[in-house]
């Protein structure tokens, strides 16, 4: 089975910088993606990562240690539109199949 | 260009009733997965389907099932409704079977009482 493991609020303020952890166990693991979703709309995709290490998207960054079995989101320059929730989900084989955590609520406050 | 299409967005079904909701991913797009997400949880995997083959399979009972037409849209049926399959129902295609960035359509959701 799976198991992934997020806070499940955050509060940043305007302007900061957030980190939102995810630990994940899984019988099989492929890649880590972030998605972020606003209340009543669909999650959008932010990044994936299959190897180790950081992936910068603008104001967004990914890491992943495999051999932790760890990866968090990065937000820079929080702006009032970040808040939202933000999901980890583990890939677990070759296919499109997406295993996701419950979710961080990020409240970002001026 | 559109993007994934899901309908409809709203349904209202009583216990023990069938229900088929509809996706169409984005043009060009061969895979379709679907997520059923509960309220204050994040989606879980159902099905995904590519070039009309089942090719994966999350935990859910019997009652539900899929299919992928020739035209890569694709039907999600869910028999004998219980109330806890109220949830959103998500839709998400990607490029090819291996694609990493999934896109989600709005989603139905479906009420049963």
């Amino acid at each position: 089975g799976q198991s992934l493991e997020q806070p499940s609020e955050v509060t940043a303020v305007e302007g900061a910088i957030v980190q939102i952890n995810c630990t994940y166990q899984t019988s099989g693991f492929y890649g880590l993606s972030w998605y972020q979703q606003h209340d009543g709309g669909a999650p959008t995709f932010l990044s994936y990562n299959a190897l180790d290490g950081l992936e910068e998207t603008g104001r967004f960054s990914s890491f992943l240690s495999r051999s932790d079995s760890y990866g968090y989101l990065l937000l820079q320059e929080l702006q009032m539109k970040d808040s939202a929730s933000y999901f980890c989900a583990v890939r677990v084989n070759t296919g499109n199949q997406f295993y996701f955590g419950t979710g961080t609520s990020l409240t970002v406050i001026p | 260009d559109a993007g994934v299409t899901q309908s409809p967005t709203h349904l209202i079904k009583t216990r023990g009733q069938q229900v088929t909701l509809r996706c169409s991913p984005i043009s060009g797009h061969k895979s379709v997965s679907w997520y059923q997400q509960v309220l204050g949880q994040g989606p879980q995997f159902i099905f995904q389907y590519y070039e009309k083959e089942e090719r994966g399979r999350g935990n859910f009972p019997d009652r539900f099932s899929a299919r992928q037409f020739p035209n890569y849209s694709s039907e999600l049926n869910v028999n004998a409704l219980l109330l806890g399959d109220s949830a959103l129902y998500l839709c998400a295609s990607s490029l090819t079977l291996l694609g990493t960035e999934a896109f989600f359509g709005q989603g139905t959701r479906l009420t049963v009482v």
